[in-house]
């Protein structure tokens, strides 16, 4: 299974733009890169997901580098509401068609207000 | 639409005992799942299925036995709860198991065996 690296943690100040960056060197051809974020005391929330071309949603954008070994989460303009902790996470038939998520640590996002 | 949910939310077990959480899903979906969170780590795969009838082993099998005998319904058996299964239970679902697709988890059992 391809992994992911993220930062532990990061700080946004509220209203602001956040950029929370993944690496995942291993990518294969038919990964999809998924973010998830899990707001305290809650299940996992689906954000975004894309291939190859930059994605946005009413909750997020996600920019995919030309190589697809990196990936960025947008949230435009962050609310407290967004302190979570954020997961990338590649998903594809290379885990033997089960569709399993791995979960690493993720991002934690602390938003100021 | 209520998503996926989850009964109990809350249990509390003594060392032994047993008990099952059920899972229920409204979309549809194939494939459902079970997670187990520990305290500050990720989720980690216990069982899941790809179609009603059918059951599989994740990561964390050990302990914990699945049925899927209903295509709306995934549940999760603990025949003799130990302490280390302390931990925080989230189903999922999925309509396929491809990277287009995503899953929808439910609210979560938290679990305490004492």
């Amino acid at each position: 299974d391809a992994k992911t690296t993220q930062p532990n943690s990061m700080e946004s100040n509220e209203e602001e733009p956040v950029h929370l960056p993944c690496n995942h060197s291993t990518i294969s051809g038919t990964d999809y890169i998924h973010w998830y974020r899990q707001l305290p005391s809650q299940g996992p929330e689906y954000v975004i997901h894309g291939l190859t071309s930059n994605v946005n949603n009413r909750m997020a954008s996600l920019a995919i580098a030309e190589d697809r070994k990196s990936s960025t989460l947008i949230l435009h303009r962050a609310t407290l509401r967004d302190a979570a902790v954020y997961y990338c996470i590649l998903r594809g038939y290379g885990s033997g068609n089960t569709g399993k998520l791995i979960f690493g640590q993720g991002t934690t996002l602390q938003v100021k207000p | 639409n209520a998503g996926v949910t989850q009964t109990p939310k809350f249990r509390v077990l003594k060392t032994g005992q047993s008990m099952t959480l059920l899972c229920a899903q409204d979309m549809n979906h194939e494939y459902m799942y079970w997670y187990r969170q520990d305290p500050g780590m990720g989720l980690r795969l216990i069982h899941y299925s790809v179609g009603e009838g059918t059951t599989a082993k994740g990561e964390v099998p050990d302990g914990y036995n699945v049925s899927r005998l209903k295509k709306q319904n995934f549940l999760l058996g603990l025949e003799s709860a130990a302490p280390s299964q302390t931990s925080v239970y989230f189903c999922a679902s999925s309509y396929d198991a491809g990277g287009s697709y995503e899953q929808y988890f439910g609210p979560g059992t938290r679990l305490t065996v004492t």
